[in-house]
């Protein structure tokens, strides 16, 4: 199994352009979830999802949308990035079963800087 | 979202055991007291995770306190690659139709020295 992939590694965006970072995972989680990490700090939770169909906003949602067509792919979309949006942004996916929530498997990050 | 205190930064040799203390007095009786670590450059990754009793894994051995107030991660040997952030975080991980949310803190800098 890949795990969780993130594309791309690295991006720098000027001031009000909008794109994409993908995420996909291969172990037929049903949750994903989108953070940030700023310099320093811990990661907040941006938006995540609990099925295909299915998505909520986090602690920071925004600047950002989601949606979740498959349960492989979570993208998340940057409207008009702003300087404020520079970070490292990690997706992460888990399950659950029999009642319990198991741990999350993290994409190793894109870091995107907007000029 | 009950809290964790962690120390900013610890040090420790190589080879040598090292104790990563987290603080959770306000902890509810179905919070889930988890680890993760982040090495440098990675996302994070799982550690351990535990109720009431201490728990062991190949990775490390989680000791929790009888009053549950607070926990200690354990590494029993130091190595080079155990350099990381390390992070303690409260998790209801019982399934209630939605979702249980991690939320990080600014987690504990451990540097190992060789």
């Amino acid at each position: 199994n890949a795990g969780v992939t993130q594309t791309p590694k690295f991006q720098v965006l000027k001031t009000g352009q909008s794109m994409t970072l993908q995420c996909a995972q291969d172990m037929n989680h049903e949750y994903m979830s989108w953070y940030r990490q700023d310099p320093g700090m811990g990661l907040r939770l941006i938006h995540y999802s609990v099925g295909a169909g299915i998505t909520d906003q986090g602690e920071v949602p925004n600047g950002y949308n989601v949606s979740r067509s498959t349960t492989e792919d979570f993208p998340l979309r940057l409207l008009s990035a702003a300087p404020s949006q520079t970070s490292v942004y990690f997706c992460a996916s888990s399950y659950s079963s029999r009642g319990v929530h198991h741990e999350q498997f993290f994409g190793p990050g894109t870091r995107l800087t907007v000029l | 979202d009950a809290k964790t205190t962690q120390p900013n930064s610890m040090e420790s040799n190589e080879e040598e055991p090292v104790h990563l203390p987290c603080n959770h007095s306000t902890i509810s009786g179905t919070d889930y007291i988890h680890w993760y670590r982040q090495l440098p450059s990675q996302g994070p990754e799982y550690v351990i995770h535990g109720l009431t009793s201490n728990v062991n894994n190949r990775m490390a051995s989680l000791a929790i306190a009888e009053d549950r107030k607070s926990s200690t991660l354990i590494l029993h040997r130091a190595t080079l690659r155990d350099a990381a952030v390390y992070y303690c975080i409260l998790r209801d991980v019982m399934f209630s139709g939605g979702y249980n949310k991690l939320i990080f803190g600014a987690g504990t800098r451990l540097a190992v020295h060789p």
